[in-house]
């Protein structure tokens, strides 16, 4: 049972566009969401979350949204660059009574293009 | 500088061996977590660790354990009853009552 789906295995953007990046999630009792980042044979680094009291948080290019009625979050990147080329993975805090547990989504590969 | 060191970075197994994975942290995390990455998946949790000297198993622990007799460390061995090791392993730590998890480099593991 996938409780937190990416369901977009890849995307393929143009550098200085916007990538937006896609993750639903079954368990309404998430409290907290984020967003990874990971380079090939490399581990994951924390790029941004979201506490489901809000719908919004921002850190310079990236901005995370969340739909709680929908459950889902997304990830906007504007402006897209090179650099931004990785797997993000999203991954939401386990319902109370298994603190600090995460539960990821399978990933989606960002390329973006010069 | 604060982080999380895993060692080796690729590590060959045997078949019938016990290998052990070190990840070691100075972040003073109390939670410590390993997970397991196969190609085209997400992380799947192994173990992990809120304190010392107790762990609880995660979702896919059949044929690994762990020790967590320091606050710095949590090694994870992959024992001879786990029939697909191939895998990236990947550790992780946290503070306590705090979501955000940082992740080690990882370890790779390859069966001969």
């Amino acid at each position: 049972d996938q409780q937190v789906k990416q369901n977009s295995p890849s995307l393929s953007v143009q550098e200085g566009r916007i990538s937006i990046l896609n993750c639903d999630y079954t368990n309404s009792m998430f409290d907290y969401f984020l967003w990874y980042k990971k380079y090939p044979a490399e581990g994951p680094t924390f790029l941004i979350s979201i506490s489901s009291i809000k719908d919004k948080n921002e850190d310079g290019r990236f901005t995370v949204f969340l739909n709680k009625s929908a459950k889902h979050l997304s990830l906007h990147i504007v402006p897209s660059q090179p650099g931004d080329s990785a797997v993000y993975f999203c991954a939401a805090s386990a319902p109370p009574g298994n603190t600090g547990k995460l539960i990821f989504g399978q990933g989606t590969t960002l390329q973006v293009k010069p | 500088d604060g982080g999380i060191t895993q060692s080796p970075k690729y590590l060959f197994r045997k078949e019938g061996q016990n290998v052990t994975l070190s990840c070691e942290q100075n972040l003073n995390h109390d939670a410590m977590y390993w997970y397991r990455q196969d190609p085209g998946q997400g992380l799947r949790l192994i173990y992990y660790s809120q304190i010392v000297n107790d762990f609880q198993k995660g979702d896919i622990a059949e044929g690994y354990s762990v020790s967590r007799e320091k606050k710095e460390s949590f090694p994870l061995t992959v024992t001879s009853a786990q029939k697909n090791p191939t895998a990236f392993y990947l550790c992780a730590s946290s503070g306590s009552g705090k979501e955000t998890q940082y992740f080690g480099p990882g370890t790779r593991l390859l069966v001969l």
